[in-house]
């Protein structure tokens, strides 16, 4: 009964390289939301994702970031040209259903540009 | 614009005492709040949620308040044990997305 499953957990990437973060949801849960947490802050929303369909982006930066949820295989996010600004931890949670179901989170991905 | 505001960055309790740590919003119209516990190098968890309609709700150690009327939460845990050194988060749900105070670290010491 495996948790919602992030990888990398470390990724180290040179400022103007890509990163991928993938995201695999729990078994059974079709709604997927990537959050980003910078140093000493909160846990900030990016995108709400079901299968094939972005439900709600508002807090995705409107450049570099995208985000898909294929039919088959992981969510992925994917950050084009990274700055320094990009490093934080970035968490995937999943649900069995959208709005009032409990979202259970991944263990994150840290990124970091130098 | 902070809509939910945890004003204590950091707290320091004796094991087997109280913890209080607060939740302030903004936004009068929300009625369902959760608090979640983070690990270091792990995700978060949820402990422990409240509906607008209710003015108390408790899980064993834990016990969450709300008072509507000063747009405030707390989370009480007794007794304090060191496994409880964490990051606790309020949260609010905002239609799906839910909006996350900036934590308090909670340390329990022995």
């Amino acid at each position: 009964n495996a948790g919602v499953m992030q990888n990398p957990r470390h990724l180290v990437r040179r400022r103007g390289q890509e990163a991928r973060l993938r995201c695999s949801p729990m078994k059974g849960h079709s709604h997927v939301y990537w959050y980003r947490q910078l140093p000493e802050e909160g846990l900030k929303f990016m995108v709400y994702l079901q299968k094939e369909n972005i439900i709600d982006e508002s807090g995705m930066p409107k450049e570099r970031f995208s985000a898909e949820f294929p039919k088959e295989g992981p969510s992925i996010l994917r950050i084009q040209q990274v700055v320094r600004g990009d490093s934080a931890a970035y968490f995937c949670a999943s649900s069995r259903g959208g709005t009032g179901d409990e979202q259970y989170f991944g263990p994150g991905t840290r990124l970091t540009v130098t | 614009d902070q809509q939910v505001k945890q004003n204590s960055p950091s707290l320091s309790v004796q094991e087997g005492r109280i913890s209080i740590l607060n939740c302030d919003y903004t936004n009068s119209m929300f009625d369902y709040f959760l608090w979640y516990k983070k690990y270091p190098a792990e995700g978060p968890t949820f402990l422990i949620s409240i509906s607008s309609i209710k003015d108390k709700n408790e899980d064993g150690r834990f016990t969450v308040f709300l008072n509507k009327s000063a747009k405030h939460l707390s989370l009480h845990i007794v007794p304090s044990q060191p496994g409880d050194s964490a990051v606790y988060f309020c949260a609010v749900p905002r239609g799906t997305p839910l909006v996350f105070g900036k934590g308090t670290r909670l340390s329990v010491i022995a």
